[in-house]
């Protein structure tokens, strides 16, 4: 067990909807970074914020955001959803203290968009 | 555009035998280069890591050499168990970017 929470850990919705990913870091991390995971695209990074600020993105899309609140929990939301959003979403946290950058995945949502 | 090419896609191996895994990256700038270990509906957990300045690193079975002047790097697998069975995920990371790249991944069996 990594210490990272995720929810749902499954998701089934249609086409066009919205949903909304969320996940608790590690006690003490800092950041908190979201990954993509599909067969054809491999694990793919979106989006990190640290401490409540966005740090770095990836290849995540306009209909993508997230955000991360102060008690450093973080959400991704997801919207106008097409069949392609399918995919595993992984969390992970990392301390960031020095050059300590070991990042600590959460368990993931199955995201099945029907 | 991939950034870090992993090889081979899959591999099957003998147990008590030796497993490789090879990644080969492009950019310069990377400073740390960590191997995840997935298993079926789990998230990715990190293996082992190292960085550019030191070239072989093991802990207990599992061993990451490093090549600068090559810009590859490797995860050996020794005594493989069926255990080991998962999918390895080399990665890169920059600490300007803070992006961790990862390979596409191999999907290795350990059979009895």
């Amino acid at each position: 067990d990594s210490g990272v929470t995720q929810t749902p850990k499954h998701l089934i919705t249609a086409t066009g909807q919205r949903v909304t990913l969320r996940c608790s870091p590690r006690s003490g991390d800092l950041s908190v970074y979201w990954y993509q995971q599909s067969l054809d695209q491999g694990l793919q990074f979106l989006i990190q914020y640290y401490n409540g600020e966005e740090r770095a993105k990836g290849n995540i899309l306009e209909r993508f955001s997230a955000q991360q609140f102060p008690d450093l929990h973080s959400e991704l939301n997801l919207s106008s959803l097409e069949l392609g959003d399918s995919a595993l979403y992984f969390c992970a946290s990392s301390v960031e203290e020095g050059e300590a950058y070991e990042q600590y995945f959460g368990p993931g949502t199955r995201l099945t968009v029907t | 555009q991939q950034q870090v090419k992993q090889s081979p896609q899959s591999l099957i191996v003998q147990k008590g035998g030796i497993s490789i895994i090879n990644c080969a990256y492009e950019n310069t700038a990377f400073d740390y280069f960590p191997w995840y270990q997935q298993f079926p509906g789990k998230g990715p957990a990190l293996l082992i890591a190292i960085r550019p300045d030191v070239s072989e690193k093991k802990e207990g079975r599992f061993t990451i050499s490093f090549n600068k002047s090559a810009k590859q790097f490797s995860l050996h697998i020794m005594d493989s168990q069926p255990g080991d069975s998962a999918t390895y995920f080399c990665a890169a990371l920059s600490y300007n970017t803070d992006k961790l790249i990862f390979g596409t991944g191999t999907r290795l069996q350990v059979f009895p």
